[in-house]
């Protein structure tokens, strides 16, 4: 199983709503990511989760908080955001954060922000 | 920090070879990942260089020279599934958390 899934597919939500995007693998990867992308650019590193400890956060506003309850899912918890912040947010994951080893992709959550 | 360029748009014709090239000045360097996304998906790991030299797999082989900052992604005997964006991505060294990041893409077009 090289899969990594994400739930839901598309999330349309208000300023003001409070919303989560999940994030699954059964690979027995110990380094999970969230990714931004916007139209046509390339994924932006948000957060990095390395065995179940955030290691990295690019700066990230607090109105996205990641989330990883154990070493298979990763949470991005949404808060009172933006219309800017409508994008295509991409999880992946990767046998382990400090190796040379490549990040599998999940299919995204298209997250448009009314 | 990180800079890699790569080509906006390239277009190619069905069954021929096309070079996509990749260069990055980078505060540190722990490997280039090659990744390939259609409109609308995920991307999709398609090759790995920490080493200079040449890596093949199949009909796409992916170069490092770490002395130029210099990769490219080779692709031959196109077909017209291989229409896609084209992500050079470098991984950065342990002092900068091992992060990758993504050059902004190559279009690639691949017509009859």
């Amino acid at each position: 199983d090289t899969e990594v899934t994400q739930t839901p597919k598309h999330l349309v939500m208000g300023m003001t709503n409070k919303k989560s995007l999940k994030c699954e693998q059964h690979m027995g990867h110990r380094a999970m990511y969230w990714y931004k992308q916007k139209a046509k650019k390339p994924p932006e590193l948000m957060f990095v989760y390395s065995y179940e400890k955030l290691s990295i956060n690019e700066s990230v506003p607090s109105r996205f908080s990641p989330e990883c309850p154990n070493s298979s899912l990763l949470n991005l918890h949404l808060h009172a955001l933006q219309p800017e912040d409508s994008a295509l947010y991409l999880c992946a994951s990767s046998q382990e954060g400090g190796a040379a080893y490549e990040q599998y992709f999940g299919p995204g959550t298209r997250l448009t922000v009314t | 920090g990180q800079n890699i360029d790569q080509p906006t748009e390239m277009t190619a014709t069905e069954g021929a070879i096309v070079q996509i090239n990749c260069t990055y000045q980078t505060s540190g360097f722990n490997g280039l990942f090659w990744y390939q996304q259609h409109a609308g998906e995920a991307p999709t790991f398609l090759s790995y260089n920490v080493l200079d030299g040449l890596e093949e797999k199949g009909r796409f082989s992916s170069f490092l020279s770490r002395s130029k900052g210099y990769s490219y992604l080779l692709l031959k005997e196109l077909q017209m599934k291989d229409s896609a964006s084209y992500l050079c991505a470098v991984r950065d060294g342990p002092g900068g958390g091992n992060k990758l990041t993504f050059g902004t893409g190559t279009q690639l077009k691949v017509e009859l």
